[in-house]
């Protein structure tokens, strides 16, 4: 089946590394996704990695993907109050066009 | 202007009432998604549709309706209201491509059934 399944509240402070954790059980996922949402808004995609990749970087985002534990992660380096808000892992399982999502993550920082 | 735009943005409405919330997109894409969103359980995919012509049920599409009036028309009835369907509904449009398909969402619709 598919599943998604992710810690539902981190709090860091100000300058440090967040590392936001996600378990998915579909296999077949071809890519998956970290969807930022910030307060009063929709989704947007934040960043995305390719189910043959073990990492991608992009500027202050690190994302790793254990493939074997079907454990997908996101770190954000010095985490800024502007990072805070809830972050949605997803997973496109293969063969289908539609996005799976956890039930988010809420990011919050202090000074 | 938003790439995808939902209304209304707020509703309030009562018990057993019928309503419809709706969605357009000026992203030319084929691919059109309701998802609600209750906090703890994230996004649930209530419908969606491929084409003009292709309806799909999600997850919980159980009290739900759906119309493609046009491949930049998506809306969602909600027939009978119950308060359980109190929630933020978002809408999402996707491309059709094999790579990775970002969604594009709209805003979100809170809707509240007293």
């Amino acid at each position: 089946g598919e599943d998604v399944e992710q810690s539902l509240f981190l709090s860091v402070r100000e300058g440090d590394s967040s590392v936001i954790n996600c378990t998915y059980t579909d296999s077949s996922s071809t890519y998956l996704y970290w969807y930022k949402q910030e307060p009063g808004a929709g989704l947007q995609l934040l960043t995305y990695i390719f189910s043959n990749m073990d990492m991608k970087q992009d500027q202050r985002l690190t994302v790793l993907l254990n493939k074997k534990d079907k454990h997908l992660s996101l770190r954000i380096a010095d985490t800024q109050t502007g990072d805070s808000a809830i972050y949605f892992c997803a997973e496109r399982p293969g063969g289908y066009n539609k996005l799976i999502f956890g039930a988010g993550t809420r990011l919050a920082v202090h000074p | 202007d938003a790439d995808v735009t939902q209304t209304p943005r707020n509703r309030i409405t009562k018990t057993g009432k019928r309503i419809m919330l709706e969605c357009s997109q000026t992203k030319g894409h084929d691919r059109m998604y309701w998802y609600r969103q209750d906090p703890g359980l994230g996004l649930r995919l209530i419908y969606y549709s491929f084409d003009v012509k292709d309806i799909n049920k999600g997850e919980i599409s159980d009290g739900y309706s759906v119309s493609r009036q046009a491949q930049a028309k998506f809306s969602l009835s909600l027939e009978s209201a119950i308060p359980n369907q109190t929630a933020l509904y978002f809408c999402a449009t996707s491309d059709k491509g094999q790579g990775k398909t970002e969604a594009f969402f709209g805003q979100g619709t809170r809707l509240t059934v007293v």
